[in-house]
Order: C-alpha cells, then structure tokens, then sequence
C-alpha cells in the first residue's frame, strides 16, 4: 500500500512564474490537508480539502494561492506569480476521515529565484 | 489564536536513557493533543494523541502526559534508541480535529 505521493520532489521557479504541486493520496483516503514548511520551523496549515470540495481554507494567502482535489486525479496546490517569500516545503497530508492522524508526504521544496 | 511552544530547541539523550519532551499551549479550546515526528528530508510522522478529557495515553514506548490546569503536554520515550533521532513536534487540534497547529519543534540527538 503506497503511502502519500507527492510530486515533483524539488521545484524551482523563477518570480512571477507558476508553480504547481501535485499530491497523490494513500488509497481509500478522501480527505487531503496541505501544510507550508520554513527552514527549522513547524509547519503551518492551509487549507483541508475533500473530494470536489474545500472544507477549510483559513490558512490559504488570499492571493495567489488556489487548491483543489477533482473527482479523478491529484490534489493539486496552485501557487500563481511566484515569490521569494514562496519558497518553503509544501507538505500534503491524507486521512480516510476527518482526523488528527494524518498520513504526510515526503514533501516538494519550491525554490523561487 | 492558538499558539504552541516549546521548551528547549534541543535535547541529547544517551542512548538507551528515557527521553522527555515538553511543550506549552496557550488555547485552552483545544480538543486533541498530538505528537508528530519528523525525520530529515520527510514529511512528519504520528506518534501519538490524547484528548482533553484525559490525562494520560501510552502506546510503544512512548507516553504522553497532559495537565490542563497548566496547559503542559508531554511526550517520554523510553529507552531511547538511534531511530528516535528527530524533530518532535507537539501538536494541537482543533474541536473539528482536522486543522493541526505546529510547534516550533524540539531536535532530539541520540548520542551512542
């Protein structure tokens, strides 16, 4: 049983560019969180989402930043004119319900130039 | 809001020795109390939750204490061995117990 995938591990962008962040949840678990990561800090929530639905999206910049997780396919986290305050790990966690055990990814490091 | 913190950064532990964790909350809301450990290069790991209607949880070699009056949550680990080094992050969860909220982290250095 593969655990979460998260794809590409490494991203560079340069500013103002797109990045997008594909996270594959374990199998038979409906319920996708994503979390932002700075270097030696904890990391930080930003929006929990279910299929074809945002449940909570309190942590998501206003701007710029958009996810969904489609009937078919990935999760994805869309981060629009990148900047070089973007750059951090991009954690995506799934559960088979709602819950505080939550199965994370390895993880993709976006790197803004 | 909420905010969690910790004690110390880091904490070196003879191997074999037990290992204790301690961590301040500050949401007195908060309904779940988790421990989650993160090991280089990857995502974070569950270790062990309570909920606040208990004060005490054990699993393998891992015990979590929580005193409410204090807002204090702990983790040992006992006898603790080189796999244990890691980034122990105390952890909080809302009523809902989807949205985590992340402490700072404390290192653990597993000396042989």
């Amino acid at each position: 049983n593969a655990g979460v995938m998260q794809n590409p591990r490494h991203l560079v962008r340069r500013r103002g560019q797109e990045a997008r962040l594909r996270c594959s949840p374990m199998k038979g678990h409906s319920h996708v969180y994503w979390y932002r990561q700075l270097p030696e800090e904890g990391l930080k929530f930003m929006v929990y989402l279910q299929k074809e639905n945002i449940i909570d999206e309190s942590g998501m910049p206003k701007e710029r930043f958009s996810a969904e997780f489609p009937k078919e396919g990935p999760s994805i986290l869309r981060i629009q004119q990148v900047v070089r305050g973007d750059s951090a790990a991009y954690f995506c966690a799934s559960s088979p319900g709602r819950s505080v055990e939550q199965y994370f990814g390895p993880g993709t490091r976006l790197t803004v130039t | 809001g909420e905010s969690v913190g910790l004690h110390l950064p880091t904490l070196s532990v003879q191997e074999g020795d037990n290992s204790i964790i301690n961590c301040a909350y500050s949401n007195s809301a908060s309904d779940y109390f988790i421990w989650y450990k993160q090991e280089s290069g990857k995502g974070p790991q569950f270790i062990i939750d309570i909920r606040s209607n208990m004060d005490k949880r054990q699993g393998q070699r891992v015990t979590v204490l929580l005193n409410k009056t204090v807002k204090h949550l702990s983790l040992q680990i006992a006898a603790t061995q080189p796999g244990d080094s890691a980034v122990y992050f105390c952890v909080v969860g809302g009523a809902a117990g989807n949205k985590l909220t992340f402490g700072g982290g404390t290192r653990v250095l597993v000396k042989p």
